[in-house]
């Protein structure tokens, strides 16, 4: 698709329960990025792919949450057994090395809003 | 660890003026990247300026320019001309050079443009 794509928009889990968060990053966009942002705050860094690797993992809150990408495309983000304090929106981004300025481009999706009740 | 800092956390601007938000940040290495984001409610943070610590030359993207003050660490975005659909939060974020790289957040500015 054109731009990255994340569902599902809103998630509302009663206290306990798993979830699972989708992210399709711009097709051929090697690196994936997720990113937890708190009410009024600034998004933080969870995890980081390239291809199918997970090479940064150290954003990651607790063991409850887990992150996988098997094909090099896209990405599932998983909280176990949510707590309140996960609420936030999650935010995934994934960006290509531009041939021209050799920039980093990341691109944002429209975030996922998880509400744990 | 780098930090970013925005020291405001809101600010007003009538529409057609000129407004600055202030963005700080800690780092030891000489080489980065520096960004400024708008987020408006519908969430989908939309990049507005990018600056190379290593060039002098500061950005400029139509009505959106930085004043980037590397030896004091500092980097904030002036928006001239202001229009209600620039009413949005701003982050300043920081990004180590190498490829791959995680970006470092601020905790955000609310701009709210009055007309």
């Amino acid at each position: 698709g054109a731009g990255v794509s994340q569902s599902p928009r809103y998630k509302v889990a009663k206290r306990g329960q798993d979830v699972a968060l989708r992210c399709d990053p711009i097709s051929g966009h090697v690196s994936l990025f997720w990113y937890q942002q708190a009410l009024g705050q600034g998004p933080e860094f969870l995890t980081y792919f390239q291809n199918e690797a997970q090479l940064d993992k150290s954003g990651l809150p607790s063991d409850r949450f887990f992150a996988e990408r098997p094909e090099g495309s896209v990405s599932t983000l998983k909280i176990q057994r949510t707590q309140q304090e996960d609420s936030a929106v999650y935010l995934c981004a994934s960006s290509a090395r531009d041939r021209a300025s050799g920039a980093n481009v990341l691109t944002f999706g429209a975030g996922s809003r998880l509400t744990v009740l | 660890a780098q930090t970013v800092t925005q020291s405001q956390p809101e600010m007003s601007v009538q529409e057609a003026e000129t407004v600055t938000l202030s963005c700080t940040y800690d780092t030891s290495e000489s080489d980065y990247y520096l960004f400024w984001y708008k987020q408006p409610p519908s969430r989908q943070m939309i990049l507005v300026i990018r600056q190379e610590a290593y060039k002098q030359q500061n950005a400029t993207e139509n009505r959106f320019s930085v004043n980037f003050q590397k030896a004091a660490k500092s980097f904030s975005l002036k928006i001239s001309d202001s229009q209600l659909g620039d009413a949005a939060m701003y982050f300043c974020a920081y990004r180590r050079m190498e490829y791959g790289n995680k970006l470092v957040f601020g905790a955000g500015t609310i701009l709210r443009v009055k007309s």
